[in-house]
């Protein structure tokens, strides 16, 4: 069965540092990975998506990500952070029958200070 | 377009009683699902649809049922609410397409309808 894992439930890092956000997963077949943000009271977002080809994905608000097939882990990335980047990052993987479900991972709150 | 519509946003029921949350899309997407988001819990699927006439249970299906008789709606029912179901739910939309797609397999998200059972 398909299955996502992020590992902290909260990471903290200063404004104008570099972040992570660490998700693993478990598939059979090749990955349909994905990162969604939610924001306070709010419903959820896209931010990117990895289906193929290039490791590094980029998507929204200078977001990006990760593909790593050999650890099987899809990291969310961001050079610089920003305090409106705080909130609730949830990543997920497309259930193997194309039905298109989502698996989702427990979620990691990011916090940036000023 | 408004994408994907989720009502009632708020709702107090007591133990034993029946409702409705009500889900609309109209970007004719054929896959509909509803989320359970509890803290600490991520989200759980409940049921899921991948066309009209076609429902199939998720992770947590029980004391919930669904019905796809369009496209457009997929209405999620609470049969007798128990404070378990206390929770914020989210009904979402997609669609296949090939791999090159850039919208294919995306989920586009209701804004929830949170929900307290007392």
């Amino acid at each position: 069965a398909q299955s996502v894992a992020q590992p902290e439930d909260q990471v903290n890092v200063a404004e104008g540092n570099p972040l992570t956000v660490k998700c693993t997963y478990s598939v059979s077949g090749n990955p349909y990975l994905f990162w969604y943000v939610q924001y306070p009271n709010r419903g959820l977002q896209f931010l990117l998506k990895y289906i193929t080809g290039d490791n590094l994905v980029k998507g929204s608000y200078g977001f990006e990500a990760e593909f790593n097939k050999s650890q099987t882990s899809f990291h969310l990335k961001k050079p610089s952070a920003l305090v409106s980047d705080s909130a609730l990052y949830f990543c997920a993987v497309r259930d193997s029958g194309n039905t298109g479900k989502l698996i989702f991972g427990q979620g990691t709150t990011l916090q940036v200070k000023p | 377009n408004a994408g994907v519509t989720q009502t009632p946003k708020f709702q107090v029921l007591k133990t034993g009683q029946s409702m409705t949350l009500q889900c609309a899309q109209d970007m004719n997407h054929e896959y509909m699902s509803w989320y359970r988001q509890d803290p600490g819990m991520g989200l759980r699927l409940i049921h899921y649809s991948v066309g009209a006439g076609i429902t199939d249970q998720g992770e947590v299906p029980n004391g919930y049922n669904v019905s796809r008789s369009t496209t457009e709606d997929f209405p999620l029912r609470l049969l007798s609410a128990a404070p378990s179901q206390t929770s914020v739910y989210f009904c979402a939309s997609s669609y296949s397409g090939g791999q090159g797609t850039s919208g294919a397999n995306v989920l586009t998200f209701g804004a929830g309808s949170r929900l307290t059972v007392l």
